[in-house]
């Protein structure tokens, strides 16, 4: 089955500094590949999501890049805010209706 | 926007009972998921359910769980039995309703302890 690797666990930046949260699969079959925030004590969130003929998306502060041959993908959070302080979780999936994959998480904190 | 609900928030039981969790997906979607979340650990896939059945499972979903739509809008996780072992966060997901890649929505999840 497929297996997910997220990293860092944890990452600390200041306020204002870029974040990039890294995540690898292994099944060739995978083709979508969505990002989740969960804040403490909250449901997971969708931040945003990428599909695998695409190469990489953004979405105001939040970027998505894919390597399919290399099969990773990353997030990318530009100009970071105390309020992005959260763990994020990378996941993959096959087709609609199928399981997600995720990974083990990274929790992420923003020092003003 | 519309959400997923799930009921109750916190659920505590004696190990050996049976427990419920009760969800409301999101009225058009045709797909539904249970999760778990270890405290501390990533979201894990417990079964999907699409056309009134089961399309997937996982290794942690035994004899033990059992899922289903008794009406037009809930989805339940019946887990008989509980042990220690299943505390956790479980997450109700729904997505759909048209063909291709939808993301899944989570709701807020209920906290079973099992004492």
């Amino acid at each position: 089955g497929e297996n997910v690797e997220q990293h860092p666990s944890t990452l600390s930046v200041q306020e204002g500094d870029s974040a990039v949260i890294k995540c690898t699969y292994s099944d060739s079959a995978s083709n979508y590949f969505p990002w989740y925030k969960q804040e403490l004590g909250k449901r997971p969130q969708l931040i945003i999501d990428i599909r695998s003929n695409v190469g990489e998306k953004k979405d105001q502060r939040i970027a998505v890049t894919l390597n399919k041959t290399a099969k990773h993908f990353s997030l990318h959070i530009t100009e970071t805010q105390p309020e992005d302080s959260a763990v994020y979780f990378c996941a993959a999936s096959k087709a609609t209706g199928n399981q997600f994959y995720f990974g083990t998480g990274t929790s992420l904190t923003v020092i003003p | 926007e519309p959400e997923v609900t799930q009921t109750p928030s916190h659920q505590v039981t004696q190990m050996g009972q049976e427990v419920i969790l009760r969800c409301v997906p999101i009225s058009n979607h045709l797909y539904f998921y249970w999760y778990r979340q270890i405290l501390g650990q990533k979201v894990e896939f417990l079964v999907s359910f699409y056309n009134n059945e089961i399309s997937e499972k996982s290794e942690i979903f035994d004899d033990q769980f059992s899922v289903e739509r008794p009406d037009g809008s809930n989805f339940t996780l019946k887990i008989r039995s509980t042990k220690l072992e299943d505390s956790a966060m479980y997450f109700c997901a729904s997505s759909g309703p048209r063909q291709g890649h939808q993301p899944q929505h989570f709701g807020d999840g209920t906290r079973l302890s099992i004492l």
